[in-house]
């Protein structure tokens, strides 16, 4: 296994438009939790899942926003009538214990 | 809200250099402080990972200690090198959360 790795690594996309973006996990990992960057801040907390459950979510996950993870492997975010606002950069970690595990993101950008 | 803060934001050093970052956390209710290296078009990398008061970790050049009861951590390097430059990322895991509270970074760029 090489790592956590996300799909795309770009997405450029018209306002109102949906989008969605994958993460494949480190296999034996069952925590995998998603984080939205902006430029001049750190990565924020979205979402996270143990195995196929979404056990809590963030105040900044609006309701355009949507994740999932079917079988407990790989998760989909989706951002539907996406915004300006959406543009960042959005990462995926994985975890077994305390060191979580980044990927390179995809970077969003709405025009 | 927990608020986690590094300082400097950014930093430009001449390589061979030495030179550390401060990143301060709440005090309270402490489990984790990791510390990430993050370059351009990659992912963040896990530097450290430490959980007890006085922890001390080494990595190469790369060294970090931590102070629980007053929350902050330091990041030193050691003899800068250019492949050095990129953003480093610490991050506070409190014992009720599982998510990570980022700071904001401390940009740092080598000159050769």
């Amino acid at each position: 296994d090489t790592g956590v790795s996300q799909d795309p690594r770009h997405k450029i996309t018209k306002r109102g438009q949906n989008v969605t973006f994958r993460c494949d996990p480190i296999s034996e990992h069952n925590r995998l939790y998603w984080y939205r960057q902006t430029l001049g801040q750190g990565p924020e907390f979205l979402t996270y899942f143990q195995n196929e459950a979404q056990l809590e979510k963030s105040r900044l996950l609006s309701d355009r926003f949507s994740a999932e993870r079917p079988k407990g492997s790989f998760s989909t975010l989706e951002i539907q009538r996406t915004e300006q606002g959406d543009s960042a950069m959005y990462l995926c970690a994985s975890t077994g214990s305390y060191e979580q595990y980044f990927g390179p993101g995809t970077r969003l950008t709405v025009t | 809200i927990l608020n986690v803060e590094q300082s400097p934001q950014s930093l430009h050093v001449q390589e061979g250099d030495s030179t550390n970052f401060t990143c301060s956390f709440p005090s309270s209710n402490f489990y984790a402080l990791h510390w990430y290296r993050w370059e351009t078009a990659k992912s963040p990398e896990a530097l450290f990972v430490m959980t007890l008061n006085g922890d001390e970790k080494k990595k190469g050049r790369i060294s970090a200690t931590l102070n629980t009861k007053e929350g902050y951590s330091y990041l030193y390097i050691k003899g800068s090198q250019p492949e050095d430059s990129a953003t480093y990322l610490c991050a506070f895991n409190s014992g009720s959360a599982r998510q990570l509270t980022f700071g904001s970074g401390t940009q740092l760029t080598v000159l050769p």
